[in-house]
């Protein structure tokens, strides 16, 4: 079975500028969460996504959005970026029911 | 709020050794608690997991003890290897069955040869 997928894996841009992050979840699994890594705040969760529909969001500004489809892949929108948005941003999904997360090997954006 | 503690932040061992990680939350509606190991530049893998109905579970060398009054549980890991070495993530499921898990700020484990 295929893990979760990311894309693009690494990326750069400028500030203001804006960015679409891609997650294709395991087949099968309905839920997709994104969670922002940065060294200093650690994993903090950004939204979840569970049949098209967003289930839970965290404590980002609106500028930060996402959206998931009906194949269940997902995607996360990041507009007016800066330069404190640089982060590795993780992908997970889950059955939705079980709770067990698989994460997958993060989208890496640097602002500059 | 919505919180968990994760102490301590970094841990040196000597190869053999056991190592011990510790964290709070602070919701006691709490029921699931995953630690996940963050090896440098690759994704976090869940290593074990608890539900808030278990006391106690042990994979091989890995153990995880839930200590429900008093919201905390544990990461034990023996005879730990070189390959242990990793930053080490314990997280918490405030609400029901969702994606969303709170993570605690991790320990980086060295385990020295």
């Amino acid at each position: 079975k295929a893990g979760v997928t990311q894309t693009p894996r690494y990326l750069i841009k400028t500030r203001g500028q804006q960015v679409t992050l891609s997650c294709s979840p395991i087949s099968g699994h309905r839920s997709v969460s994104w969670y922002q890594q940065t060294p200093g705040q650690g994993l903090q969760f950004l939204f979840e996504y569970f049949s098209e529909t967003q289930r839970n969001k965290g404590n980002f500004p609106g500028r930060f959005s996402g959206r998931q489809f009906s194949n269940s892949r997902s995607e996360m929108n990041v507009s007016t970026l800066e330069l404190g948005d640089s982060a590795l941003y993780l992908c997970a999904s889950s059955t939705g029911s079980t709770g067990e997360l698989f994460f997958g090997e993060g989208s890496r954006l640097t602002v500059l | 709020g919505e919180n968990v503690e994760q102490h301590p932040s970094t841990l040196s061992v000597q190869e053999g050794d056991s190592a011990v990680i510790k964290c709070t939350y602070s919701d006691s509606a709490s029921n699931y608690f995953p630690w996940y190991k963050q090896e440098l530049g690759k994704r976090p893998q869940l290593i074990i997991d608890i539900r808030s109905n278990v006391g106690e579970k042990k994979d091989q060398r890995i153990a995880v003890t839930l200590n429900k009054t008093a919201k905390h549980f544990s990461l034990h890991i023996t005879e730990t290897q070189p390959e242990d070495s990793a930053v080490y993530f314990c997280a918490a499921r405030f609400s029901g069955n969702t994606g969303k898990l709170i993570f605690g700020q991790g320990t980086t484990l060295q385990v020295k040869p």
